[in-house]
């Protein structure tokens, strides 16, 4: 069974530092993996896609690495604003059954 | 173009009643899965349908079922409430069973 893991679970830093968010699997034999940000009482929305084949994505100020035999991936989020407080949750999708399973995820404070 | 609806936002039942909480996916998606989050807790699969069909299920047990429609839109029943079944219901859609997901703003529901 996939298990997903997310530390820190919360972080508070100052407004324009750099965010590095991390997210742990325990099967490698994924398809893929997604990051998605959910504001609270909200659905989620999507960040970022990664393909098992592809080792980063990149949209504006965010980049996500993956690197699938280690089961590791991170989220990096530059000079952050107050706007970018929410939970960042990590989502992998098994290559075996397409069942995607979340972390709890990691609930990020950006103080002006 | 409209992204994932669901409906109602919010509901409240008591225990041993019967709920149903409607999906419609985004414009282009023919896939729909479900899943419950509890507070605090990363979304936990419940089930998907493809082609009108139920195609994958999570653990959750034979009180929870659901339905497709040919338009794929989708419905998810919830039979003898408990009150651990409290909690957010998000839909997500996506092209195809292993694509890019997207999430509706989910149904809060809460047992009594």
């Amino acid at each position: 069974k996939q298990e997903v893991t997310q530390i820190p679970a919360a972080l508070s830093v100052p407004e324009g530092e750099n965010l590095v968010l991390n997210c742990s699997f325990t099967d490698s034999a994924i398809y893929n993996l997604q990051w998605f940000r959910q504001d609270p009482g909200k659905g989620l929305t999507s960040l970022l896609l990664i393909q098992s084949s592809q080792r980063e994505q990149t949209s504006g100020r965010l980049n996500a690495s993956l690197d699938k035999s280690s089961g590791r991936s991170t989220l990096y989020i530059a000079a952050s604003q107050p706007g970018d407080s929410a939970t960042y949750l990590c989502a992998v999708e098994s290559s075996n059954d397409y069942k995607l399973s979340f972390g709890a995820g990691t609930t990020v404070t950006v103080r002006a | 173009d409209a992204g994932v609806t669901q409906s109602p936002t919010h509901l409240i039942k008591t225990r041993g009643q019967q709920v149903t909480l409607r999906c419609s996916p985004k414009s282009g998606h023919d896939t729909v899965s479900w899943y419950q989050q509890a507070l605090g807790q990363g979304p936990q699969f419940i089930f998907q349908y493809y082609e009108e069909e139920e195609r994958q299920r999570g653990n959750f047990p034979d009180r929870f079922s659901g339905h497709q429609f040919p338009n794929y839109s989708s419905e998810l029943n919830v039979n003898a409430l408990l009150l651990g079944d409290s909690a957010l219901y998000l839909c997500a859609s996506s092209y195809d069973r292993a694509g890019e997901l997207f999430f509706g703003e989910g149904s809060r529901l809460t047992v009594l």
